[in-house]
């Protein structure tokens, strides 16, 4: 039973590369959210989709896009990588967002 | 607008004291729901507890309990009998229904450290 996937779990990025962070969950869950992880900044909401089919953004949308490919996956898209997103940016997912959320382990990403 | 605020960035306890983490929100909705989630250093979360903003009662999980103060917008998290397990980051996070249906939205996070 995998739960909520991530990948990659680590990755350096030079500034103006482009990448894109996968995560797919395997529990039927309708929504799902993207998060970065900063010191003394708890988590922020980046994306999230409430169900499959829609997407919106949350409270630090910018310089970032993403895709709910179906109703397992929803990926987040780095078009061109700034300094300002390194962070540690967590996957989650829940059947209903009132019910309990589930994490991927994360992906430590660097941008230099 | 939906917002979570944990004003406490540390706070310590002795083992098999009490500890209580604050947790401020202000949200428009009337349907929400809150939760107190655990990171320890793994970076794994873990659902602490839930309340649903309809029920008064204050939720409990074995030595977990909150004080869920609606009027206040106020949802703090006591941990009894602490143990060495318990050392970890805390957040609280609120869950839209209404309008702003799907958003999660986290605090800063408390560090707890609990001292043998």
């Amino acid at each position: 039973n995998a739960g909520v996937t991530q990948t990659p779990k680590f990755q350096v990025l030079k500034t103006g590369q482009s990448m894109t962070l996968q995560c797919a969950q395997d529990m039927n869950h309708n929504s799902m959210y993207w998060y970065r992880q900063d010191p003394g900044m708890g988590l922020r909401l980046i994306y999230y989709s409430a169900s499959e089919g829609t997407t919106d953004k949350g409270e630090v949308p910018n310089g970032y896009n993403v895709s709910r490919l179906n109703k397992r996956e929803f990926s987040l898209r780095l078009e061109s990588a700034a300094p300002s997103q390194t962070s540690v940016y967590f996957c989650a997912s829940s059947l209903k967002g009132r019910t309990e959320a589930f994490f991927g382990q994360g992906t430590r990403l660097t941008v230099v | 607008a939906q917002t979570v605020t944990q004003s406490q960035p540390e706070m310590s306890v002795q083992e098999a004291e009490t500890v209580t983490l604050s947790c401020t929100y202000d949200t428009s909705e009337s349907d929400y729901y809150l939760f107190w989630y655990k990171q320890p250093p793994s970076r794994q979360m873990i659902l602490v507890i839930r309340q649903e903003a309809y029920k008064q009662q204050n939720a409990t999980e074995n030595r977990f309990s909150v004080n869920f103060q609606k009027a206040a917008k106020s949802f703090s998290l006591k941990i009894s009998d602490s143990q060495l397990g318990d050392a970890a980051m805390y957040f609280c996070a609120s869950f839209a229904g209404g309008t702003s249906y799907g958003k999660l939205t986290f605090g800063q996070g408390t560090i707890l450290t609990v001292h043998p």
